[in-house]
């Protein structure tokens, strides 16, 4: 099921190698940070957060790294296995906002 | 654990037919969100809630778009009348607060409108 723009970047990573997904935000003022995952048919998936106060957080088979300097953020994630192929999305809070802006995702093909 | 559960899964109806979407956010959750995402767009913010109460329903598109919550474990979307230009997925979204923690979203309703 599509889910994503038209001009959704792609990254293709051999299974078992690790995946590296970037994001760049877009405001200093932000400080809360989430990836999503987005399979075929189904809504966002919560993968893992992080807050202005961290520079990286680890969770199962992946981490997440912030860089407020040039307000980048990224995904990785390790022995790349079939069932990661989806849409990955992060997104971010600013401060006194409630709302959460996504960005536009990247779509991670896993080969063979 | 229940995640947010929404239906119908799809919706095929005619233009100017009413469609009402249907959410039950996680339990305990206080704040609920409802999204539409497009091939062009993107994942869009219509409405939000918090303790039942709308906040910001700036993201709704027209006067055609409406949104209740009548209780903490029930929420409602309707378009009447629907456009084909309405035909998108809709997602609905619940968390703990509005803000830093994330949201859990459903599977979304497929509506297309002909």
């Amino acid at each position: 099921g599509e889910s994503v723009g038209l001009h959704l970047p792609t990254l293709s990573v051999q299974e078992g190698d690790n995946s590296i997904i970037n994001c760049a935000y877009s405001n200093s003022a932000s400080d809360y940070f989430i990836w999503y995952k987005q399979e075929s048919g189904k809504g966002p998936q919560f993968i893992i957060d992080i807050r202005s106060n961290m520079d990286k957080r680890q969770g199962q088979r992946v981490t997440v790294l912030l860089n407020k300097t040039v307000k980048h953020l990224s995904l990785q994630i390790a022995a790349t296995q079939p069932g990661d192929s989806a849409v990955y999305f992060c997104a971010e809070n600013l401060v006194g906002d409630d709302k959460i802006i996504f960005g536009k995702g990247t779509r991670l093909h896993i080969l063979p | 654990d229940a995640g947010v559960i929404q239906s119908p899964r799809h919706e095929v109806t005619e233009m100017g037919q009413e469609v009402t979407l249907r959410c039950k956010p996680i339990s305990g959750h206080n704040s609920l969100f409802w999204y539409r995402q497009t091939m062009m767009r993107g994942l869009e913010l219509l409405i939000y809630f918090n303790n039942n109460v709308p906040i910001d329903d700036s993201g709704m598109p027209e006067d055609r778009f409406s949104a209740k919550m009548p209780n903490a474990s029930f929420s409602t979307l309707k378009i009447q009348p629907s456009e084909p230009r309405d035909s998108a997925v809709y997602f609905c979204a619940s968390s703990f607060t509005p803000r830093n923690q994330p949201q859990h979203f459903g599977d979304g309703t497929r509506l297309s409108i002909l």
